[in-house]
Parts: structure tokens; sequence; C-alpha cells
């Protein structure tokens, strides 16, 4: 069966600061891998996705993700965080069919 | 390109009663998702739709909730009755087709159960 675990409910960063947030996953085949943000009363946005090729995928706003299939993992990183970066992160991974989201990371920058 | 449209915003009822959720998808969207999601939780997946048939609806608690996409375009998902714990966000997604197509999410219904 399919899982996704976010093991970092919230997380605090300095505006200007670098960002790793950490998405382990579990499935059985080759998965595709997707990292979404959700801002206060919206719905979710698309930041990236992995689904095969190169291990290192870049998504909007100076997002990046890694996949190391080693480690079952699909870290999402960002160099310089920017105040308009805080909201919940969700990491997500289905296979042929059925789309799973982690519990989410929030994230809140301070000045 | 409209979005994937959802209504209402806003939704407060009483327990035991009724409550429907609309979902229109974006044009030309085979898959439609609906999802729950609690405060402080991920969306979990209630039911999936490819066109107008049920791909996976094992979460769906069937006893109360019901959900059906006409002609394979809008959705209709409803509680009935409703309990406190229905309390939520109700998520709509679309794409076109599953798995490696990006969903494309509604703002979502938030549903107070008082």
């Amino acid at each position: 069966a399919q899982s996704v675990t976010q093991p970092d409910i919230h997380i605090t960063v300095s505006e200007g600061a670098s960002l790793e947030l950490r998405c382990n996953y579990s499935y059985g085949a080759t998965p595709y891998l997707f990292w979404y943000v959700q801002s206060p009363g919206q719905g979710l946005q698309l930041l990236l996705k992995y689904f095969s090729g190169d291990t290192l995928v870049q998504g909007i706003k100076g997002f990046e993700a890694e996949f190391k299939r080693s480690q079952s993992s699909f870290n999402l990183r960002k160099p310089s965080v920017h105040w308009s970066d805080a909201a919940e992160y969700f990491c997500a991974v289905t296979g042929a069919n059925n789309l799973f989201f982690g519990t989410g990371t929030r994230l809140t920058v301070i000045p | 390109e409209a979005g994937v449209a959802q209504s209402p915003r806003y939704k407060i009822i009483e327990k035991r009663q009724s409550v429907a959720f609309w979902c229109n998808p974006i044009s030309g969207h085979a898959t439609l998702y609906w999802y729950q999601q609690i405060l402080g939780q991920g969306p979990k997946l209630l039911i999936q739709f490819q066109n107008n048939g049920v791909v996976d609806d094992s979460q769906l608690p069937k006893d109360r909730f019901s959900a059906e996409r006409l002609k394979g375009v809008d959705s209709t998902l409803k509680i009935q009755p409703a309990k406190l714990e229905d309390s939520a966000v109700y998520l709509c997604a679309s794409s076109l087709g599953p798995g490696r197509a990006e969903a494309f999410f509604g703002q979502g219904t938030r549903l107070t159960v008082v």
C-alpha cells in the first residue's frame, strides 16, 4: 500500500534562510511524487513533480526536490525563503491511480 | 483556462442534517477526486471517478456519504446525516487522467457541523 510520511509537523525559519522539508514514501513500484503548497483558505497548488529521469527536479517559486530511491525520500528545498512562502506543504505519491498525501508540514517564516 | 469550481465555499449545518457539495472540473479532465481535509491533517481521498465510473471509493463512509458524477463532468458529494466529525474542508480535484497527470484543486468547501 502507498503511504507518505512527513516527519516535521511545523518548521520555523528566518527569512532568507535555507529550507528543507522532509518526505518519505512507501510504494511497491516506481512512484510518481509531488509537492503541493496550500495557503490559508486556498486549495492546493502544485510546486513540482517527479516521474522519472533526473532525480533533482525544479519547480515553481524557486523550489527544488531530490528523489532518493535508496532512502525512499523526496525532500523539498529552497535556498532562500521569502515571507510569502509561509504555508502548509504536502508531499504526495501516486502509482497507477490514487493520489495519497502526507499529513503536511506547516512553515512559519520570521522576519 | 478556468480552474476547478466548487460551491458553496462555506456551509454550517446541524448534526443529522444533510448537505451537498458541487464540483465542476476543468474541461476535458477525465479524472475527478473528492478529498476530505480535517484541520491539521493532509487530504484524505474519499472517492475517485474516471469519467462517470468509480475507480476507488474504499475510504468513503457509504452509510452516510454518496457521490455521483453525471455524464462524466460535474460531480456532487452528499452527506446524510451529518455528524460532528464530518467538519472538514472538502476538496475537489481533477486531472487529465490517473497517475502521472497533475491534479488541479478547487478552493474547497469548509463544512462546520454543530
